[in-house]
């Protein structure tokens, strides 16, 4: 049974340094993983869906790597905004068309 | 190009009655997944459909709990007898079938509260 796990469960930074925010996997064995943002008491927004076979993905100022031997994948986000606040989730398919399995998420509180 | 619908966004209902929540799929879109959301908790999967069938159920409670994505219309999760324990985010996505890697697009999400 695959276990998502994301450390640390809150974040706080001031505005502009980089964010770096981690997500492993116990089950290698996956069929792609995504990132996503959610707002308080609002829906889940996808960032960037990492295919299996990919080791990274960019977005504007966000970059996603993926080490599928480790079960390990990390969200970058460059420059970091008050805007950037949120829950960041991350969370992975086994296969095609597949169910979610979710990590608990990440706050994140960027200071002005 | 309309994203996931769900209605309504908020709902109360009293222990005992029935909450049903509608989930329109983006367009193009013809796999359903249901997720709940409780208080303090992660995101739960509960179930998975297509157009007429379910492929997986196994996050569903055994009881009280059903769905269905008829071949016309919106996919509903009904919840009968409500208790206060079923008080969550119910969150509905969709995925398409070709292609696109099955990235799953989420709706709002329907905040059931149950008094």
């Amino acid at each position: 049974k695959q276990e998502v796990t994301q450390i640390p469960a809150a974040l706080s930074v001031p505005e502009g340094e980089n964010l770096v925010l981690n997500c492993s996997f116990t089950d290698s064995a996956i069929y792609n993983l995504q990132w996503f943002r959610q707002d308080p008491g609002k829906g889940l927004t996808s960032l960037l869906l990492i295919q299996s076979s990919q080791r990274e993905q960019t977005s504007g100022r966000l970059n996603a790597s993926l080490d599928k031997s480790s079960g390990r994948s990390t969200l970058y986000i460059a420059a970091s905004q008050p805007g950037d606040s949120a829950t960041y989730l991350c969370a992975t398919t086994k296969a095609a068309g597949n169910k979610l399995t979710f990590g608990g998420g990440t706050r994140v509180l960027v200071k002005p | 190009n309309a994203g996931v619908m769900q209605n309504p966004r908020h709902l109360v209902r009293r222990r005992g009655q029935e909450a049903r929540l509608r989930c329109s799929p983006m367009k193009g879109h013809s796999h359903v997944y249901w997720y709940r959301q409780l208080p303090e908790e992660g995101l739960k999967f509960m179930v998975y459909l297509q157009k007429e069938n379910i492929i997986d159920e196994s996050g569903m409670p055994k009881e009280r709990f059903s769905a269905e994505f008829p071949k016309e219309g919106p996919s509903i999760l009904r919840i009968q007898q409500v208790v206060r324990g079923d008080s969550a985010a119910y969150f509905c996505a969709s995925s398409q079938t070709l292609g696109g890697w099955y990235e799953q697009y989420f709706g709002p999400g329907t905040r059931l509260t149950v008094t």
